[in-house]
This record gives structure tokens, sequence and C-alpha cells, in this order.
């Protein structure tokens, strides 16, 4: 069975540009979430997408957005972006209420 | 919102020796607590989860104890060996496993040949 799979794995990007990451869940999960961990800071949760809504965001602004498609992929969108938006985003994938899985990450990195 | 405070930040314990990590949580309305490894450079792997109407829960050389009354739960890892080397995250879910996750801030768990 394909786990979570993430692209791309490294992007590189300048400060005010737009980052857009990509996540496919493991097939049958229909929960995708996104975490940020950036150095230092450990892992942050930033979003929740079930059945193809929103339903939680984690203490991030506005310019961190997604959404999820209909075959349960994701994407999470990043605009404006500042130098302290460089980490590490992982996503993870579970059924509903069972344990989260976890991808291999975008590396995004800020110029 | 929930915080985790997660102890030690490093632990170096001789191979074959137990570790313990220990964890605690904010909110009380918490009922889900998983532990994450994460080896250098890879993707962070659960190992074990404990929900709030259990106490206890063991797999093997690894076992999680859970005080609700206290508000804080435990990582145990008997007879060390040198591929238990890793970042242990353990972080808590108001949702019963149904929502996002608030981790601490990781262990480096270092083990001594």
């Amino acid at each position: 069975e394909a786990g979570v799979t993430q692209s791309p794995t490294h992007l590189i990007k300048t400060r005010g540009q737009q980052a857009t990451l990509r996540c496919s869940p493991i097939s049958g999960h229909t929960s995708v979430y996104w975490y940020q961990q950036a150095l230092g800071l450990g892992l942050q949760f930033l979003l929740w997408y079930d059945e193809g809504e929103e339903r939680n965001r984690g203490n991030f602004p506005p310019r961190f957005s997604g959404r999820q498609f209909p075959n349960y992929s994701s994407e999470l969108n990043v605009n404006a972006l500042e130098l302290e938006d460089s980490a590490l985003y992982l996503c993870a994938s579970s059924l509903y209420n069972q344990p989260q899985h976890f991808g291999d990450g975008t590396r995004l990195s800020i110029l | 919102g929930e915080n985790v405070e997660q102890h030690p930040s490093t632990l170096s314990v001789q191979e074959g020796d137990s570790a313990v990590i220990k964890c605690t949580y904010s909110d009380s309305a918490s009922n889900y607590f998983p532990w994450y490894k994460q080896e250098l450079g890879k993707r962070p792997q659960l190992i074990i989860d404990i929900r709030s109407n259990v106490g206890e829960k063991k797999d093997q050389r690894i076992a999680v104890t859970l005080n609700k009354t206290a508000k804080h739960f435990s990582l145990h890892i008997t007879e060390t060996q040198p591929e238990d080397s890793a970042v242990y995250f353990c972080a808590a879910s108001i949702g019963g496993g149904a929502d996002g996750l608030t981790f601490g801030k990781g262990t480096h768990l270092i083990i001594q040949p």
C-alpha cells in the first residue's frame, strides 16, 4: 500500500512569491492534515480537511490556505512568502478519528 | 488553545537501559495522545498512541501511561537499542484523533553503545 506522497520534495522561492504544495493521501483516507516543521519550533498544526471541507485551522495567518479535491488529495497555498515561512511542510492523512500517517514533506526555502 | 510541554529535550542512555520521556498537556478536553519517532531526514512515524479511556498501553518494548488527573503522559522504552536513537514527539488532540495534533517540542534520544 502506498503511503502519503508529497510534491515537490524541495521548493525554492523568493519573498513575496506564492508557493503551492501537494499531497496525496493513503488510499481510502478521507482526512488530510498539514503541519509546519520549522527549525526549533517543532511541528505546528496548519489545516485539516475532511470530505472536501476545511474542518479546522491552526494559529496561522490567512495567507496560508488550501483545499481538498474530490479524490481526497490536497494542496497547500502560501501567499506573500516571508523568510520565516522557510520550513518543512508535512502532510498527514487518516481515516476519520484514526491515527495520522505522515508523508516525507516538502522543504520550502525562501531566499 | 492546547499546550503540550515535553521533557527532557535531550536524553542520553546506555544501550540496554530504559528511557522515559514525559509530556504534560493543558486542555482537560484532550482525549487522544500519540507518540511519533522521527529519524534524521525522515518522516515522523507513529509508534504508539493512547486514548483517554485507557491508563496504559504496551507494545513490545514500548509503553505509554496516561494520568488524566495530573494531565500528563509518558513514553517508556525498555532494553534500548541503537536503532531507538531518534527524536520523539508527543502530541495531544481534543478530537479523539479527528483534529489537528498539538505537538511537544521533541526529545532527542541518544543511545550510547
